[in-house]
């Protein structure tokens, strides 16, 4: 059964990096699947971040396409998400997830990780 | 593409009919539609891929139709563990994979 779990820290300071990883467990992370990030800040609803192939190709919200970074490590079976400069708009349940695939494209999220909890705050 | 949700807030009692609604800015292919649910201090769930086909283990009282810009899904009997936010989202090739605002499925 496929299992995701993020970590990272649950208190970031303004201006600083936010660094979060997701360890995949029960599937190869090197399987054919597209594997992405998405946020929810307190009380609202979902943002779509950016996700990343097994060869590293990645894809970005435009909107925070400047300040996020995406990468794998096959050899660990994870993927990590930096978030640089944040400020407090960023506070919000990061999730990690897996994109289906259907017939070679992008499909939806069938796979979720639990939520991390990110505060920006000095 | 922005993805418009109604009604926000839907009342209904155990045993009715749910329909949600959502609204594309532009045409979605209907291979690309997705919905979700999802309840306090959880992840989202997926209910719905491809516009109308049912995610693994979904009741088969979910069903999701629709194409271009008008999306639809319905609940067809309530059962008291349906009440929470449902959240549809657009995947079509080129990203952002937006999601709409949500509906929140409240018991009556």
């Amino acid at each position: 059964q496929v299992h995701l779990q993020e970590s990272g820290p649950g208190l970031v300071k303004p201006s600083e990096t936010l660094s979060l990883t997701c360890a995949v467990s029960g599937f190869a992370i090197t399987s054919g699947y597209f594997w992405g990030w998405v946020r929810q800040p307190p009380g609202k609803g979902l943002e779509w971040i950016g996700n990343i192939y097994q060869t590293g190709t990645t894809y970005f919200n435009p909107s925070l396409k400047r300040r996020v970074t995406v990468s794998v490590d096959t050899s660990k079976n994870q993927f990590s998400l930096k978030l640089t400069s944040v400020t407090a708009a960023d506070t919000a349940v990061y999730y990690c997830a897996r994109h289906m695939m259907v017939r070679g494209e992008i499909g939806a999220f069938d796979v979720w990780g639990q939520g991390t909890m990110v505060t920006v705050s000095s | 593409i922005v993805l418009t949700q109604s009604p926000g807030t839907l009342s209904l009692s155990p045993g009715e009919r749910a329909t949600l609604s959502c609204r594309a800015s532009q045409s979605v292919s209907s291979s690309f539609l997705a919905w979700y649910q999802q309840k306090p201090g959880q992840a989202p769930r997926l209910l719905i891929y491809g516009a109308s086909n049912r995610a693994t283990g979904i009741p088969d009282r979910f069903s999701g139709s629709g194409s271009g810009t008008d999306f639809t899904l319905t609940i067809s009997r309530l059962e008291p563990d349906d009440f929470a936010v449902y959240y549809c989202q657009q995947y079509v090739n080129s990203p952002p994979y937006t999601f709409g605002q949500g509906t929140k499925l409240e018991i009556k």
